[in-house]
């Protein structure tokens, strides 16, 4: 498997409070990605990466944010938690763009309450 | 943006038969047709994927069939096991200079013993 960490694993957290997950990654990858799972969706993007700093929004980015300050690590954070995020968040690393293979990270369940 | 659409949600089968996955995609720049693996509680696993430049594309039990003009791709299990239950994604690269993957809804195989 590939060299990702998602942290924390679970979570539970009150709606209203900001929320940040982490993504580490051991491959120099240069592509993270941000995915959230719920049934009967599959997997949309909330945000990606291509570098350091660089990052952009995906198809369902409203209430999140994220950063990328070193090449290893990128966060994604929820401004003000909504019971309509409560998901399981999945980081994906590529080693080129998007259309190249993507190695998943084992994923966040976040439930906000 | 893309959309793909994923046929059926679900589908059971004697251990044995082979199994088919459909899906239909919507932007013709799209250019990179990956299948997922997703066990129950896991993160999803590539198993195996396809370039807009091939038709077809095989590993031992499992295959994959791309139609450009019609904009349709298919998963093929052959000689089903019951390691093979799981829950099936396909996706398709965002095309437009986007980058991601936009994922299928999911197909949950089920190997009958």
């Amino acid at each position: 498997d590939a060299g990702i960490t998602q942290s924390p694993r679970h979570k539970v957290t009150e709606t209203g409070t900001p929320v940040t997950l982490r993504c580490h990654q051991t491959e120099n990858h240069r592509y993270m990605y941000w995915y959230r799972q719920d049934p009967g969706h599959g997997l949309r993007l909330i945000h990606y990466s291509y570098g350091v700093k660089d990052t952009d929004k995906g198809e369902v980015s409203d209430g999140y944010s994220v950063s990328r300050s070193k090449t290893e690590d990128f966060l994604l954070t929820l401004e003000s938690a909504t019971s309509s995020q409560t998901s399981v968040y999945f980081c994906a690393i590529s080693e080129y763009r998007g259309d190249t293979e993507a190695f998943f990270g084992q994923g966040t369940r976040l439930t906000v309450v | 943006g893309e959309n793909v659409e994923q046929h059926p949600s679900t589908l059971s089968v004697q251990e044995g038969d082979s199994a088919v996955i459909k899906c239909t995609y919507s932007d013709s720049a799209s250019n990179y047709f990956p299948w997922y693996k997703q066990e129950l509680g896991k993160r999803p696993q590539l198993i195996i994927d396809i370039r807009s430049n091939v038709g077809e594309k095989k590993d031992q039990r499992i295959a994959v069939t791309l139609n450009k003009t019609a904009k349709h791709f298919s998963l093929h299990i052959t000689e089903t096991q019951p390691e093979d239950s799981a829950v099936y994604f396909c996706a398709a690269s965002m095309g437009g200079g986007a980058d991601g993957l936009t994922f299928g809804k999911g197909t949950h195989l089920i190997i009958q013993p």
